[in-house]
């Protein structure tokens, strides 16, 4: 019973087009973090939330939005897809409530996004 | 540019082999975390060491901290094929964002 899922696991969009990756979570952890990774990159973090209703920018937020409808689900949203966009996306969720020792982030299996 | 990278891009080690991964970071830190991402998967921490611990272990892995040096190692003794991955190490701070570097590449072979 995976804590954090993914949906879907792949997507091929076209140019112009609106993609919606969704992520939930059953942690009961306040924040949740969007992240994208792309070879010699590593993980880049695009949108990032402290709880339902909440979403903060990361370092690459450009081109994207992000919604936390509720304490367990957060998307992130390509209005018009780029190709540039083409990526992994990985979701993680995670809690900071208990001090540094609780700063581990868990990570969902990722959603590989191709953008014609 | 990176507030934390991990050298050397790639390694590759035979079985039962030892492997050190080392990580630079620039920022003040409460603590430093590795993580492990096997292909197709999700990154999974392995190890957090706070600011205040120069050791910690969890059974073959042995990580490091300096803070002078703005340094840490993550070391893997008697190595196994599954423990082929990404390795990163990921600095934050208590907003909950992390930094992770780019990662270093272990491959163990039989």
């Amino acid at each position: 019973e995976a804590a954090v899922t993914q949906s879907p696991r792949n997507k091929v969009a076209v140019t112009g087009g609106k993609v919606t990756l969704s992520c939930n979570q059953t942690n009961n952890h306040n924040n949740m973090y969007w992240y994208r990774q792309d070879t010699g990159h590593g993980l880049r973090l695009i949108h990032y939330s402290y709880g339902a209703g909440s979403t903060e920018k990361g370092d690459i937020p450009d081109g994207y939005k992000a919604s936390r409808p509720s304490q367990e689900n957060f998307s992130l949203i390509l209005e018009l897809a780029t190709p540039s966009q083409t990526s992994v996306y990985f979701c993680a969720s995670g809690d900071v409530t208990g001090g540094p020792s609780s700063y581990e982030q868990y990570f969902g299996p990722g959603t590989r996004l191709t953008v014609l | 540019s990176q507030l934390a990278e991990e050298n050397p891009w790639a390694l590759s080690v035979h079985e039962g082999e030892s492997v050190t991964v080392n990580c630079s970071y620039k920022t003040s830190i409460t603590a430093l975390q590795w993580y492990r991402q096997k292909s197709g998967e999700g990154p999974a921490q392995l190890i957090l060491i706070r600011s205040n611990e120069r050791e910690k272990r969890n059974g073959r892995l042995r990580a490091t901290l300096d803070t002078s040096s703005q340094s840490s190692s993550l070391s893997i003794t008697a190595t196994r094929c599954e423990d082929t991955a990404v390795y990163f190490c990921a600095t934050g701070a208590n907003t909950g964002k992390l930094t992770f570097g780019h990662g270093t590449i272990l491959r163990v072979h039989p």
